[in-house]
């Protein structure tokens, strides 16, 4: 167990919907990372907060948001779902601090099946 | 710019064999790690090894050990004595500079499958 939680951990719906995918970081970590992948894909970085302000943006679309809470946990919503964005959706933690040596942290995936 | 090669998309091993999964990366920074990670079918993702910049020695963990050729910037990822269990995409990535929050960079993965 990583300790990143992620929620749902399956979740289907129709194209044109807009879902919310849930993330608690590890204890003490300050930054998350969302990450997307497609099948048979490598990790697409999406955003990064580090506690709580946008630190970094990679591919995302403006159809997706995201933002960090007060409490550190994370939220990635998804508008206007397409097909196309069916995929895993991965969020990651780390303690964000100056150490070079410290890993993320993955949670298991939300897996979303766009229909 | 590409930050991270994998140039390998799939390997093949004999069981018990050693393989070598490449990575070359891109900076320009004097401080960042380097870290490999393991993605079997079930999905999840589990972090094998890290090398620092500044690290004297190549890592070793278990099995795995990184040939770190910091002038070339390629950090290989060498599995020893393969094991069917071992079947699995693997990623490299990178952090760079020594800065609160720096973000985490991965490769386009190598899918490694491992022959008995």
């Amino acid at each position: 167990d990583s300790g990143v939680t992620q929620t749902p951990k399956h979740l289907i719906t129709a194209t044109g919907q807009r879902v919310t995918l849930r993330c608690s970081p590890r204890s003490g970590d300050l930054s998350v990372y969302w990450y997307q992948q497609s099948l048979d894909q490598g990790l697409q970085f999406l955003i990064q907060y580090y506690n709580g302000e946008e630190r970094a943006k990679g591919n995302i679309l403006e159809r997706f948001s995201a933002q960090q809470f007060p409490d550190l946990h994370s939220e990635l919503n998804l508008s206007s779902l397409e097909l196309g964005d069916s995929a895993l959706y991965f969020c990651a933690s780390s303690v964000g601090d100056s150490r070079m040596n410290t890993e993320a942290f993955f949670g298991q995936g939300t897996r979303l099946t766009v229909v | 710019a590409q930050k991270i090669t994998q140039t390998q998309p799939g390997m093949f091993v004999q069981e018990k064999e050693a393989v070598t999964l490449d990575c070359t990366y891109d900076t320009s920074d004097p401080s960042y790690g380097l870290f490999w990670y393991k993605q079997p079918s079930s999905g999840e993702m589990i972090f094998l090894i890290y090398q620092g910049s500044y690290d004297q020695q190549n890592a070793t963990e278990g099995r795995y050990s990184l040939n770190f050729q910091k002038a070339r910037k390629s950090a290989n990822l060498v599995i020893s004595a393969s094991q069917l269990g071992d079947s699995a995409m693997y990623f490299c990535a990178m952090r760079e500079g020594g800065n609160y929050g720096q973000n985490f960079v991965f490769g386009p993965g190598t899918r490694l499958s491992v022959l008995p």
